[in-house]
């Protein structure tokens, strides 16, 4: 079965903290995305991992891609309040689709 | 200059009604997503178009009918609504499918469907 599994689910943590996002999946795949949701708006894109060692970094967000360990990683450095939101991780296992993650809502607390 | 647009963005209706919703995106991009999204904020995949020809159908009620009359519009028609029905519904876009090497995938606003 082609699963995607987030952890935590729920994050809490301090402004100024430092805390990663994990995103397990289950068979190979070297093509994977992180979308940001604010409560009632849209997906937006936030990486596309398309390589095994891949590395991208927007402020203080960076992703990471490890295909031999089926694992990515969102790092928060110094986290601030307008962070604050769900992530979601997608993998395409090569089926013509992605296959969603179940989420991290992620709660700044000054 | 909204790349993907769905409408309406709230829908309120009695069960056993018949509802649409519309999408269009303006990127040039040949396939087109419906997700439905429930209140767990789970996403899940409903259909998949490719310039017009449906490409994944992911076991969903045959009360649920997409329609694509161009690459750039993506319709869904929902028949005899039910209370489970109740969810946001994210219309997405990307490159063509079969010819991409990637598939980012680009979001519309949500049309947030309650059934009473």
């Amino acid at each position: 079965e082609l699963k995607v599994e987030q952890n935590p689910l729920f994050l809490s943590m301090q402004e100024g903290k430092n805390y990663t996002i994990y995103c397990n999946y289950s068979t190979t795949s070297d093509r994977l995305y992180w979308y940001r949701q604010d409560p009632g708006k849209s997906l937006e894109s936030l990486f596309v991992l398309l390589s095994n060692g891949a590395v991208k970094q927007e402020g203080r967000l960076m992703a990471s891609l490890d295909t031999k360990a089926r694992l990515s990683t969102l790092h928060i450095t110094a986290a601030v309040h307008d962070l604050s939101a769900t992530y979601f991780c997608a993998v395409d296992f090569g089926n013509e689709k992605l296959t969603f993650g179940t989420g991290t809502r992620l709660t700044i607390i000054p | 200059d909204t790349a993907v647009s769905q409408t309406p963005k709230y829908l309120v209706t009695q069960m056993g009604n018949d509802k649409s919703i519309k999408c269009e995106q303006n990127l040039g991009h040949d396939t087109m997503y419906w997700y439905k999204q429930d209140s767990k904020k789970f996403l899940k995949i409903m259909f998949s178009y490719n310039n017009k020809e449906l490409i994944i159908n992911e076991t969903v009620p045959n009360r649920f009918s997409p329609k694509s009359p161009d690459k750039a519009h993506l319709n869904l028609h929902i028949n005899s609504l039910e209370l489970g029905d109740s969810a946001v519904y994210f219309c997405a876009s990307s490159q063509d499918l079969r010819g991409a090497f990637y598939n980012e995938q680009f979001f519309g606003p949500g049309t947030r469907l309650t059934v009473l």
